[in-house]
Parts: structure tokens; C-alpha cells; sequence
């Protein structure tokens, strides 16, 4: 069935560091790929996405590209900054079976000034 | 972005009570809602997809009789924890898309956290 893997947490880096978290999938035929934050205390938002191969999602200064030869779609940031501190979750939905989203594990970041 | 709104935030009931967690979706309609659960510090596991007018469709190893869910509307999706005991305490979350297809946003609830005593 459909996956996904992420790094594990938490990464701690200082401010106007650079920021990779790396994700993996496993599915069937051509998925769409998001990355969604938690800030504490709150619900899930959509971060970016990305619908087919070689699509690049990007928002408030963070990347990721679909890479389907590496089936992966990792999430960058040239400088982050304390409030970025965040949970960080990789997803992709399926074609099927009401296209629901599998989550990966999550990947907390914490930024210090 | 559109909103979808949960009820209640948070909930502290008796053993072997039962608990009802509302999702409404407030600007728009939603064929499909699904439920999931949040462990602290772990990811979100997928329960259920709700289907407005049908049954719900569960994920393997969650149990139907545990946990019921009605899709009344295409407004409003319930999840009830039946005869809830400590180890159901976990924040749950809802969520909706406006679309069916597979590449539109999905839009969270807040959460409920519950907590069995």
C-alpha cells in the first residue's frame, strides 16, 4: 500500500540556517505529494504541494520538488527563522479510494535565535 | 482558505461513557470527510473515510463498533467514542476538501483532545 517516510526529528538548527527534511513514498501509479505544518497548538495547514513529477510546491520561502525517479519530495528553506519552529508533515494522496492522505511520521523543527 | 471547524477542542469524560466530536465544513460542502488520530509526538493515523450518506469506510484495525461515524450532511461529520476507556484518550482530528480529486488541499479541524478518566 501507499507510504510515506520521513527523516526523524527533531532537528534543531540555529536561525538563517539551512533547512532539508527528507521524504520518501511508496505508491501506485502518480500520487500527489504535500507538505503540511502544525505550529503548536494548532490544526494542520497546507505548507505546498505538488501534483505531478518534477512540479516544484513552494510557499513562505520553502521548496520541495516531486522526484519520481527518487520517488522523493523533499522540503528546503535557504534561512529559517525561530518562527518556523514547527511540526512538519510529508503526505501524498492517492488516485483511488477517495484520494485520502497518508501521512508520514512528522518531523519537528526547532529554530533558536 | 475554507474552514473547517470542530467540536469540541477538548473533552474529559468517564470510563465507559460515550463521547460525540462534530466537523462542519463551514463554506463549503464535503462528499468526504475523514477522521484521524494523533498519538503525542507521532503522526496522524488515519481512521476512517466518512461518506455523506453512506457507511463509513475504516481503516484495518480500527473498530466500527468503537468508534461510529455518521455523515448526516454534506456539512457535518460525527465521530462517537463508544464506552471510552483511558486508552481511547488521543487528540482526533477531522478533515475535508472542497473537491474530490486527489491533488486539492485538504482542510483540517483544530482537533479534539480527549482524555478518558
Amino acid at each position: 500500500g501507499n507510504s510515506v517516510t520521513q527523516m526523524e526529528g527533531p532537528v534543531t538548527l540555529s536561525e538563517e540556517a539551512f533547512l532539508t527534511i527528507n521524504c520518501t513514498y511508496t505508491a501506485t501509479g502518480y500520487p500527489s505529494l504535500f507538505w503540511y505544518v502544525q505550529y503548536p497548538g494548532e490544526g494542520l495547514q497546507l505548507l505546498l504541494k505538488a501534483t505531478k513529477a518534477d512540479d516544484k510546491g513552494s510557499n513562505k520561502g520553502f521548496e520541495a520538488t516531486y522526484r519520481k525517479e527518487t520517488t522523493s519530495f523533499h522540503l528546503e528553506k535557504g534561512s529559517v527563522q525561530v518562527s518556523d519552529s514547527a511540526v512538519y508533515f510529508c503526505a501524498l494522496s492517492g488516485t483511488g479510494g477517495y484520494n485520502k492522505l497518508i501521512f508520514g511520521a512528522g518531523t519537528r523543527l526547532a529554530v533558536h535565535p | 482558505g475554507a474552514v473547517v471547524s470542530q467540536h469540541p477542542s477538548w473533552v474529559i469524560c468517564k470510563s465507559g461513557t460515550s463521547v460525540k466530536i462534530e466537523c462542519r465544513s463551514l463554506d463549503f460542502q464535503a462528499t468526504t470527510m475523514f477522521w484521524y488520530r494523533q498519538f503525542p509526538k507521532q503522526s496522524l493515523m488515519l481512521m476512517a473515510t466518512s461518506n455523506e450518506g453512506s457507511k463509513a469506510t475504516y481503516e484495518q484495525g480500527v473498530e466500527k463498533d468503537k468508534f461510529l461515524i455518521n455523515h448526516a450532511s454534506l456539512t457535518l461529520s460525527t465521530l462517537t467514542v463508544t464506552s471510552a476507556h483511558p486508552e481511547d484518550s488521543s487528540f482526533y482530528i477531522c478533515s475535508a476538501r472542497p473537491g474530490t480529486a486527489g491533488n486539492t488541499e485538504a482542510f483540517f479541524g483544530q482537533g479534539t483532545r480527549l482524555t478518558v478518566v
